[in-house]
């Protein structure tokens, strides 16, 4: 069975550009969560999304947002890149909205230059 | 406000020794935890998790002991093995147990 899948793995982007980050999540997964790692420190929660509808947000500024599709799988989107955005970028799925495991992706490395 | 944080950055033990990491909480009202195990290059790995009204829960190698009259867990790694080399961060949840408080992990270094 497939697990989290995200897309890219890598990629670099310069200051002032935008970046979409795409997470895919466990057959049968509701709800996607995105978190940021920078390096050295542990993941910080994001976003959630269940059945499609932000249920949660976390203490990131107004270029962050994201979204979820009917296949439920997820979209982060990052506007205006800063040099400290520049991080792994996780998904976690999960079959509900809470009270159950997450499951993470593998992350995409974000570099900002 | 919140807060998962661990005791120490790196930890090195033998081949064989058995490992104990620790995490302190700050949020009385934490009812779950949750042990990740994070290699190189890759998203963190559910390890074992436990509730709040268990004091121990034990896994394949692994037990996870909770003390929540210090607001303290650790997890405990029986004959560590090489493969066990990685960060492991504790986890909380905070308005949901997909909305998890990590803390900054600690590194295990296993040495031949």
């Amino acid at each position: 069975d497939a697990g989290v899948t995200q897309s890219p793995t890598h990629l670099i982007k310069t200051r002032g550009q935008q970046v979409t980050l795409r997470c895919s999540p466990i057959s049968g997964h509701k709800s996607v969560s995105w978190y940021q790692q920078v390096l050295g420190q542990g993941p910080q929660f994001i976003f959630q999304y269940y059945e499609k509808e932000e249920r949660g947000r976390g203490n990131f500024p107004d270029r962050f947002s994201a979204r979820q599709f009917p296949n439920y799988s997820s979209e982060l989107n990052v506007n205006a890149l800063l040099l400290g955005d520049s991080a792994l970028y996780l998904c976690a799925s999960s079959f509900g909205q809470g009270g159950t495991e997450a499951f993470f992706g593998q992350g995409t490395r974000l570099t900002v230059v | 406000g919140e807060s998962v944080g661990l005791h120490l950055p790196t930890l090195s033990v033998q081949e064989g020794d058995n490992s104990i990491i620790n995490c302190a909480y700050s949020n009385s009202a934490s009812d779950y935890f949750i042990w990740y195990k994070q290699e190189s290059g890759k998203g963190p790995q559910f390890i074992i998790d436990i509730r709040s009204n268990m004091d121990k829960r034990q896994g394949q190698r692994v037990t996870v002991l909770l003390n929540k009259t210090v607001k303290h867990l650790s997890l405990q790694i029986a004959a560590t093995q090489p493969g066990d080399s990685a960060v492991y961060f504790c986890a909380g949840p905070t308005g949901g147990y997909n909305k998890l408080i990590f803390g900054a992990g600690t590194r295990l270094a296993v040495h031949p």
